[in-house]
């Protein structure tokens, strides 16, 4: 089974440049996460989505970024500009959410993002 | 408050020794699972074990088992055998049935197994 798919694994561009970051969610889940992940911050939740919908965009750090899930098998996070401080690994996680708990997040491998 | 607490920045195990990794989460909803997952240097993040909140029996999988203490709220890794491999970020995370499915996930904690 295809897991979460992220793409570009590596990105290196100029501060200032945008940014689009894609996942492909596990086909059948309907809850999808984005998580930047750095050595000071730890993992920090930025957006999730149920049903394509964004439930909780609390942890996005400014207006620089921004989410789309346009359907159920596709996901963006955009930088836009770009800055140095957005360096990090980011995660896109996709779950089944039902009634009960016992459904994992998985994780795609993460696109390690370095602005210059 | 914090939902997940991991209070060991940093773990020494001896190969082939036992070690505990510490988690206390804080909920009130009835309904939730506690995970764990396993970062090594390569970076993925690995599902290793779930554990119920209605769960009886302490979940197992192989040389991971979670010893889970409802009371207390803690639901503690305990992996046995070490293994150079083990050697790795570790995170416990909880999902709240209520809130519609956000996880909240810990700091952390760093595994090293000296050979």
């Amino acid at each position: 089974d295809a897991g979460v798919i992220q793409s570009p694994r590596h990105e290196v561009t100029e501060m200032g440049q945008e940014v689009t970051l894609r996942c492909k969610p596990i086909s059948g889940h309907n809850s999808l996460f984005w998580y930047r992940q750095t050595m000071m911050r730890g993992l920090e939740l930025l957006i999730y989505f149920n049903n394509n919908v964004p439930i909780d965009d609390s942890g996005m750090p400014e207006d620089r970024f921004s989410a789309k899930m346009p359907n159920a098998s596709f996901s963006t996070l955009k930088i836009q500009p770009s800055e140095p401080r957005d360096s990090a690994v980011y995660f896109c996680a996709s779950s089944f959410r039902g009634d009960y708990s016992n459904q994992p997040q998985h994780f795609g491998d993460g696109t390690r993002l370095s602005i210059l | 408050a914090q939902k997940i607490t991991q209070t060991q920045p940093g773990m020494f195990v001896q190969e082939k020794e036992a070690v505990t990794l510490d988690c206390t989460y804080d909920t009130s909803d009835p309904s939730y699972g506690l995970f764990w997952y396993k970062q090594p240097s390569s970076g993925e993040m690995i599902f290793l074990i779930y554990q119920g909140s209605y769960d009886q029996q302490n979940a197992t999988e192989g040389r991971y088992s979670l010893n889970f203490q409802k009371a207390r709220k803690s639901a503690n890794l305990v992996i046995s055998a070490s293994q150079l491999g083990d050697s790795a970020m570790y995170f416990c995370a909880m999902r709240e049935v209520r809130t519609g499915n956000q996880f909240y996930f810990g700091t952390g904690t760093s595994l090293t197994v000296i050979p």
